[in-house]
This record gives C-alpha cells, structure tokens and sequence, in this order.
C-alpha cells in the first residue's frame, strides 16, 4: 500500500476546460514531486516543493501551476492543455531537507492520473 | 548533458532464465543510484538503491545491482526469474548534474516479459 494517494486516477478534458491534480502524502515528508510519463519517454520532471517553496520548476509551460499549501498535500492546476499534454502524471515525496532536496532521498510514488486531452 | 541509458527496451524471457539489464549514466561526480519497477497496473516501487559502501547491494524480490563506478554503471540482475517479475523497470540516478540543482534522472524503462 502506497503512503502517497492521488486523485483522480483518471480525468478527461477539453482543452477549454480547468481542472486540478491532488497529491497526498501520509509518509511525513518534506518534500514533493510532480511528475510527467509519456509513452516511451523518460519520466520527466515538473516541479520540486521542499518544505511548501517550490525549488525547482523544470521549464514547465504556464498552463501548468503547482500549489503546495502544506508539506502533505501537493496540487497540480490545469487551464488550455494541448492534446500533447495527455499523460500519466506521478506526484512523489521524499524526506527533504532543510538545505534542499537531498542527494540521498528516495523518492515514493502515488499511482498517478491518467490525463487525456481532447 | 545528464542522462541515464536503459539499452534494452524490451526482454522477454522464460521461467526460470537469468536476468540482467544494464543502466548507464552520463555524469562523473558523485552519484545515488536506483531501481524502481513498476508492476502492471500498479505504482512505481523501490526495488533497491546504492548510496555508498558494498557497491554490490541487494533488494526486495531477490534482485540485486551491481554499482561499477569506472563503467558509469548500475546493472539489475535476478538468477532465475518469476512469471511475477513480469514488469517496466526503471533506473534512476539523482546527481547534482551539471547544473548543480540535486535532481532525479530516470532511464526510459525496460518492460520485462516473463513467460511462465
């Protein structure tokens, strides 16, 4: 049983539309992770938040906006996505440090949303 | 750049045969290592990791790498595999790069098909 939940599993959505990804993570960790797998692509990541600031925002396109409201819980908003965007996106947490996101975390996984774009 | 290389994408294999899929990565300074496997339907989960010390380390399963830093090289490997390993493994590097920002790197997977 994974100590990181996602919600939804699964989401379909016009490219009008505005929707938004939920992590969250029961693992007491400080860090949090928001992940893009496209098929037969290395996973990508987006964006880094070590205790609740974001540190790393990894050229992500401003139709993607991540908000960490506290160490537990991670979001990811959607507004204009492009068919292109269509993917499993993976939320993960890591201990985290107060200097950084260590080189020695390991990082656990949710079971993902599968986005589909319209 | 950074990079991490999975050269065998795809592997099938019977009951019983041993197995080995090799990782490489681009990056010369000092690296944490890791396989994650990812079995159908299911999330990603550790299956072991290298961080210093014994550079032969052993997971969950009956896995086990074998870190060879003048190769740039964590190999996964498994004796006699499970109609159960059947699964997408992931290797994954984490590194200050060359950017000097910690981040993670994972390889492109290799899907794994165990016949039974």
């Amino acid at each position: 049983e994974t100590g990181v939940t996602q919600t939804p599993r699964h989401l379909v959505m016009g490219m009008t539309n505005k929707k938004s990804l939920k992590c969250e993570q029961h693992l007491g960790h400080n860090a949090m992770y928001w992940y893009k797998q496209s098929a037969k692509k290395p996973l990508e990541l987006m964006f880094v938040y070590n205790f609740k600031e974001q540190t790393e925002n990894n050229s992500v396109p401003s139709r993607f906006s991540p908000e960490c409201p506290n160490s537990s819980h991670l979001f990811l908003h959607l507004h204009t996505l492009q068919p292109e965007d269509s993917a499993l996106y993976l939320c993960a947490s890591s201990q985290g440090t107060s200097g950084g996101a260590g080189r020695t975390d390991t990082q656990y996984f949710g079971p993902g949303t599968r986005l589909t774009v319209l | 750049a950074q990079s991490v290389s999975q050269h065998n994408h795809h592997v099938i294999l019977s009951e019983a045969a041993s197995l080995e899929l090799g990782c490489n990565y681009s990056y010369g300074g000092t690296v944490n290592l890791f396989w994650y496997v990812q079995y159908p339907g299911q999330h990603l989960q550790l299956l072991l990791k290298y961080f210093s010390g014994d550079p032969l380390v052993k997971g969950i399963k009956g896995f086990e790498a074998e870190f060879i830093k003048s190769k740039f090289s964590f190999n996964l490997r498994k004796p006699s595999v499970q109609w159960s390993d059947t699964a997408e493994y992931f290797c994954a590097v984490n590194a200050k790069w060359d950017t000097g920002f910690q981040k993670l790197v994972f390889g492109t997977g290799t899907r794994l098909l165990v016949s039974p």
